[in-house]
């Protein structure tokens, strides 16, 4: 069955720093991997997704993930953290034959230090 | 930018009443999905709902839930009679198609709590 897991339930940074947030997924099929954003008092937004094109994604707010197959691993990155990056991320994977369920993470919390 | 609404943000029950939580989907969105999450955890989905019909369900989803779709635009959950772990942020959301390039929006939640 397939799952996905986050390393880090809570990542703190400092401002201009990286940011890297871990997802690892298990899938017997090839996947649709995704990374949604929530901010306090939000719905989740998508923040970028995979879906067997080009390995390395580019999302919105210089955000960026890579799939790679060998490791399992679709990692989310950012050069610099800005203050406004504080929030809930969550990635999930779907599987291409079944249907629109999303199977999300745990979500990792990032807070941005001054 | 059309978004998805969710009402209440907050509701409060008592153990044994049934909630009806609502969501308005975005207007020509086909696919429509409830997901929840108790604090602390996964969000984990529990339906998926296309053409007036439930599409697929997870185990969570048992006799005491249901969705509707009343009237071509609210999109509703209901659970017949609560329990304590029913207590959750519930999120509605919506999608135009059901490929990989079609984005699911979600609703901001309804958080339930069950006393």
């Amino acid at each position: 069955a397939q799952s996905v897991t986050q390393l880090g339930s809570h990542v703190s940074v400092s401002e201009g720093a990286l940011v890297l947030l871990r997802c690892n997924y298990s899938s017997s099929v090839p996947p649709y991997l995704f990374w949604y954003v929530q901010y306090p008092n939000q719905g989740l937004q998508l923040l970028l997704k995979y879906t067997s094109a080009a390995t390395l994604v580019k999302g919105i707010n210089d955000f960026e993930a890579e799939f790679k197959k060998s490791e399992t691993s679709f990692h989310l990155t950012k050069p610099s953290a800005h203050m406004s990056d504080a929030a809930e991320y969550f990635c999930a994977v779907r599987l291409y034959n079944q249907g629109g369920k999303l199977i999300f993470g745990q979500g990792t919390e990032l807070s941005v230090k001054p | 930018e059309p978004e998805v609404t969710q009402t209440p943000s907050h509701q409060v029950t008592q153990m044994g009443q049934e909630v009806i939580l609502r969501c308005v989907p975005i207007s020509n969105h086909l696919y429509f999905y409830w997901y929840r999450q108790i604090l602390g955890q996964k969000v984990e989905f529990l339906v998926s709902f296309y053409n007036n019909e439930i599409s697929e369900k997870s185990e969570i989803f048992d006799d005491q839930f249901s969705v509707e779709r009343p009237d071509g635009s609210n999109f509703t959950l209901k659970i017949r009679s609560t329990k304590l772990e029913d207590s959750a942020m519930y999120f509605c959301a919506s999608s135009e198609g059901q490929g990989a390039n079609y984005e699911q929006y979600f609703g901001p939640g309804t958080r339930l709590t069950v006393t």
